[in-house]
């Protein structure tokens, strides 16, 4: 069955702090996988896009990395803000028929000053 | 530009009563989707729109439908609420389909509670 899970559930780093979030897939055939940000009681918004030729991606200072071989990714989060306090998605796509989006549950990142 | 819109923010519905939650984008999109989000779960597709005049099914569409009025709006229907459908509900839309390497915007959410 396909599945992503994010590890951990939480977590809480103090302001200008960096962490990783993880992301494992058991998603077959792969097609890309993508990292959300949701801000509580927002729709989430888009981070990165990869596809198993891409080994990271950056947008700012966060950092995605994808093993197409473990099947794992991770999202760095450099200097962490405030504002970066959030749940972050893991999102892999599966090249079957459907293409459907497989949505992992979310790691929820709590920046304290 | 607004992105995309939803309506309404907040619902409250007894069992077995019925509504409809709008979707708008001005993006001029070709494909549309509508997810439910529930507590400790990944989002999950309802239903979604490839182009105007198509609809297909998603993970969970049972006790929901669609409509796609124009290119620019989506609908999403309970035609008799049942509390399992209490969730956030998301609009969201993408220049092209599930198929492409494009990512989607998401709409600010309808939370909806079935007594």
């Amino acid at each position: 069955k396909n599945q992503v899970e994010q590890s951990p559930q939480s977590l809480i780093i103090l302001e200008g702090k960096n962490c990783t979030l993880q992301c494992n897939y058991t998603v077959s055939p792969f097609s890309n996988l993508r990292w959300y940000k949701q801000d509580t009681g927002r729709g989430p918004v888009s981070l990165t896009i990869m596809t198993f030729s891409e080994n990271t991606k950056s947008n700012g200072r966060y950092t995605a990395t994808l093993d197409a071989d473990t099947k794992q990714s991770s999202l760095h989060i450099t200097a962490s803000q405030l504002s970066d306090s959030a749940s972050y998605i893991c999102v892999v796509s599966a090249k079957d028929s459907n293409y459907q989006l497989i949505w992992g549950a979310g790691t929820k990142l709590i920046i304290k000053p | 530009n607004a992105g995309v819109t939803q309506t309404p923010k907040f619902q409250v519905l007894k069992t077995g009563q019925s509504m409809t939650l709008q979707c708008a984008q001005d993006m001029n999109h070709n494909s549309m989707y509508w997810y439910r989000q529930d507590p400790g779960m990944g989002l999950r597709l309802i239903y979604y729109s490839a182009s105007e005049g198509t609809t297909d099914k998603g993970e969970v569409p049972n006790g929901y439908n669609v409509s796609r009025l124009n290119k620019r709006e989506f609908s999403l229907r309970l035609e008799s609420a049942a509390p399992s459908q209490t969730s956030v509900y998301f609009c969201a839309s993408s220049a092209l389909g599930l198929f492409s390497y494009n990512e989607q915007f998401f709409g600010p959410g309808t939370r909806l509670t079935v007594l």
